[in-house]
């Protein structure tokens, strides 16, 4: 079945340093990549989506490039804050309309 | 404030209890979904209803059920409640009911089975 594979955290980084967070998945047909940020106490947030290959998510200085290839759809951004500090979730929709979700990141950022 | 809106925030009941859980969509929004998060399990799909359709199912318990009303509000019913059914739930809201649209999500609601 449909899968997302995310890096494990926590990820802590000092303010400014720059982010990755590694996603791929496995899915039959052509999916849609979404990334989710959930706050403490909060529900999820879509932070960036892209729906077909090469597409290019972009959204507060993150984004996500939706690799067919390598099927992946790594979150990057070149400056992080104290306040991106979060659970970030990578997620996919094939066929269906149901996400499925990766097992979330947990980003500290010091400052 | 993504529109959705979610009662109640918190609920504590018994095992074995029955309760209600209630979603209100953002305007204009037709597909309502609800998730289960927990530490086991992660994030993980339970149903979908479209315009007062069910329109897919996941891992949903027998147990468990839900229906969208003429208003578009959604409630989702969890009976014989076990210790395990503890977790957030989460309702979200797209426009349409397929995988291209982008689904906004509710604040949650925590249940706590005691």
């Amino acid at each position: 079945g449909d899968s997302v594979t995310q890096m494990e955290g926590p990820v802590t980084l000092s303010e400014e340093a720059f982010l990755t967070i590694n996603c791929t998945y496995t899915a039959t047909g052509y999916p849609s990549l979404f990334w989710y940020v959930q706050y403490p106490g909060e529900g999820l947030q879509l932070l960036l989506k892209a729906t077909k290959a090469d597409d290019k998510g972009s959204n507060k200085g993150f984004e996500a490039t939706y690799r067919k290839e390598t099927t992946s759809f790594h979150l990057e951004k070149g400056s992080v804050q104290v306040s991106d500090s979060a659970v970030y979730f990578c997620a996919l929709t094939a066929y269906g309309n149901k996400l499925v979700f990766g097992a979330g990141t947990i980003l500290r950022v010091k400052s | 404030d993504s529109g959705v809106t979610q009662t109640p925030k918190h609920l504590i009941t018994a095992t074995g209890q029955r309760v209600t859980l209630r979603c209100s969509p953002r305007s204009g929004d037709l597909s309502v979904y609800w998730y289960q998060q927990s530490l086991d399990q992660g994030l993980q799909f339970l149903i979908q209803y479209y315009n007062g359709e069910e329109r897919a199912k996941g891992n949903i318990l027998e147990r468990f059920s839900a229906q969208q009303f003429p208003d578009l509000h959604s409630e989702l019913n969890l009976s014989s409640l076990e210790l395990g059914d503890s977790a957030l739930y989460f309702c979200a809201s797209s426009v349409g009911a397929g995988g291209t649209y982008e689904q906004y999500f509710g604040p949650g609601t925590r249940l706590t089975v005691t």
